[in-house]
C-alpha cells in the first residue's frame, strides 16, 4: 500500500507571493492533518480535514488555509509568504477522524526569499 | 490543554549500549502518547502507540516505552543502540477529546562507533 505522498517536495517562493501544497493519503483514509516543522518552533498542528470538513485548526493566522477533496486529498495554501514560512511542511493522514494514529508523507520543504 | 516536555536535546551513546530518552506529558483527559523517529530529510515514522492498554509498549526496531501516570512519563528505552538509530525522536500527546497531535522539542540520538 502506497504511503502518503506531497508534492512538491522542495519550492522557492518569494516574499508576497502564494503557495499551494498537496497530499494525497494513504489509500482508504479519510482524515488530513497538516504540520509546519521549523528548527525554532519545532512541530507544530496546522489543521485537519474530514469528510472535506476542517474540523480542528492550530493557531496560525488566516494566511494558511487549507481544503479536502471527495477523494480525501488534501491542499494548503499560504498567501502573502513572509520569510518566517519558510518551513518543512508535513502531511499527515489517519483512517478516520477521531483516529490519533497518524501516517507522515516525507514534507514539502519550503524556503522563501 | 495537552503539552510535551523532552528532557534531553541530545542524547549520546556508543553502539551496542542502552538507549534512554524521556518524556514527560501533561494532559487534561486520558491521553494517547506516541513516540516518532524523524531521519535527516525524511518524515515521521511512527515507532510506538500507547493507548491506555498495557502500560508497556512494544514498537518497532527494538524499541519500547513505558506509561507511568503518577510519574506522567512515557520515556523510551532500546537494550542495544544501532547505528541506524542515530535520528531525532519525538514524543507525541494527543488528548482523548481533542485528536490533534503535540509534539515535544525532539531530541537528536548520535551513535558512536
Amino acid at each position: 500500500k502506497a504511503g502518503v505522498t506531497q508534492t512538491p517536495r522542495y519550492l522557492i517562493k518569494t516574499r508576497g507571493q502564494q503557495v499551494t501544497l498537496s497530499c494525497s493519503p494513504i489509500s482508504g483514509h479519510r482524515s488530513v492533518s497538516w504540520y509546519q516543522q521549523t528548527p525554532g518552533q519545532g512541530l507544530q498542528f496546522l489543521f485537519e480535514y474530514f469528510s472535506e470538513t476542517q474540523r480542528n485548526k492550530g493557531n496560525f493566522p488566516g494566511r494558511f488555509s487549507g481544503r479536502q477533496f471527495s477523494n480525501s486529498r488534501s491542499e494548503m495554501n499560504v498567501s502573502t509568504l513572509e520569510l518566517g514560512d519558510s518551513a518543512l511542511y508535513l502531511c499527515a493522514s489517519s483512517l478516520g477522524w477521531g483516529d490519533n494514529e497518524q501516517f507522515f508523507g516525507p514534507g514539502t520543504r519550503l524556503t522563501v526569499l | 490543554a495537552q503539552s510535551v516536555t523532552q528532557l534531553d536535546s541530545h542524547v549520546s551513546v556508543s553502539e551496542g549500549t542502552p538507549v534512554l530518552l524521556r518524556c514527560n506529558y501533561s494532559s487534561s483527559y486520558s491521553p494517547s502518547l506516541f513516540w516518532y523517529v524523524q531521519h535527516p530529510n525524511k518524515g515521521l515514522q511512527l515507532l510506538l502507540k500507547y493507548t491506555s492498554a498495557a502500560t508497556l509498549v512494544k514498537g518497532i526496531n527494538g524499541f519500547e516505552a513505558e506509561f507511568k501516570k503518577s510519574e506522567t512519563s512515557f520515556h523510551l528505552t532500546k537494550p542495544s543502540a544501532h547505528m541506524s538509530d542515530a535520528a531525532e525522536y519525538f514524543c507525541v500527546v494527543s488528548d482523548q477529546g481533542d485528536y490533534k497531535l503535540s509534539f515535544g522539542a525532539g531530541t537528536t540520538v548520535t551513535v558512536r562507533a
